[in-house]
């Protein structure tokens, strides 16, 4: 059975104090690993989509990577507006590709 | 491009009674997705609409159905409601037509439901 584990659960940063959150997944052929965010009573924004091993993309201070087995996010001089909870999905097998596995994702809070 | 969207954005219900959702995708999109949200299990897939078909189903039971129009908008239906039926109920897009991959979903900002 595919699933989806997301640490640390929660992570407080200082403004400026780079880290990076960890998605890690066991699924027979990965189909695709989406990163999110997600802000208080509203529904997840999309961030990346990741198809490969070895595939990087970027987007402000944010950089997520993959390998065959795990995920990362990587949150370069975070800013108190990346606070978020951040959401890893990955696709469902054969014919559910398009029914995502989440994990149950990390609550970032950056402090001023 | 307008996103997607959901009305309506807040329902409070009494046990027993039944509830009607619905989702309008991003213009161009066929594949719609409905998903619940609670504390306990996080976001759980119910299922998938694609040119008015249900392509995959979650692990949810037949109190929970859903259909999908010509112009791809999506309900979703609840009937004889729950406590355990209180959540967040989020609706996503997408082309639908990726061959032998998942594509990138796009969440609406959902409807709140509340049983009591």
């Amino acid at each position: 059975e595919d699933q989806v584990t997301q640490s640390p659960e929660a992570l407080r940063l200082q403004e400026g104090e780079s880290s990076s959150l960890n998605c890690s997944y066991t699924v027979s052929g990965l189909r695709g690993l989406f990163w999110y965010r997600q802000d208080p009573g509203k529904g997840p924004e999309f961030l990346f989509t990741l198809y490969s091993a070895g595939e990087e993309k970027e987007k402000e201070r944010l950089k997520a990577t993959l390998t065959k087995k795990e995920s990362f996010l990587h949150i370069t001089a975070p800013k108190p507006e990346d606070s978020a909870t951040y959401l890893c999905a990955v696709g469902g097998y054969g014919g559910a590709t398009n029914k995502l596995i989440f994990g149950t994702g990390t609550l970032l809070a950056v402090q001023p | 491009k307008a996103g997607v969207t959901q009305t309506p954005r807040y329902l409070i219900k009494t046990r027993g009674q039944q509830v009607t959702l619905s989702c309008s995708p991003i213009s161009g999109h066929r594949s719609v997705s409905w998903y619940q949200q609670t504390p306990g299990q996080g976001l759980q897939f119910l299922f998938e609409y694609f040119s008015e078909t249900q392509r995959n189903k979650g692990n949810f039971p037949g109190r929970f159905s859903g259909r999908q129009f010509s112009n791809s908008r999506s309900e979703m239906n609840v009937s004889t409601l729950e406590l355990g039926d209180s959540a967040l109920y989020l609706c996503a897009s997408s082309y639908g037509s990726r061959i032998g991959g998942s594509e990138t979903q796009y969440f609406g900002p959902g409807t709140r439901l509340l049983v009591l």
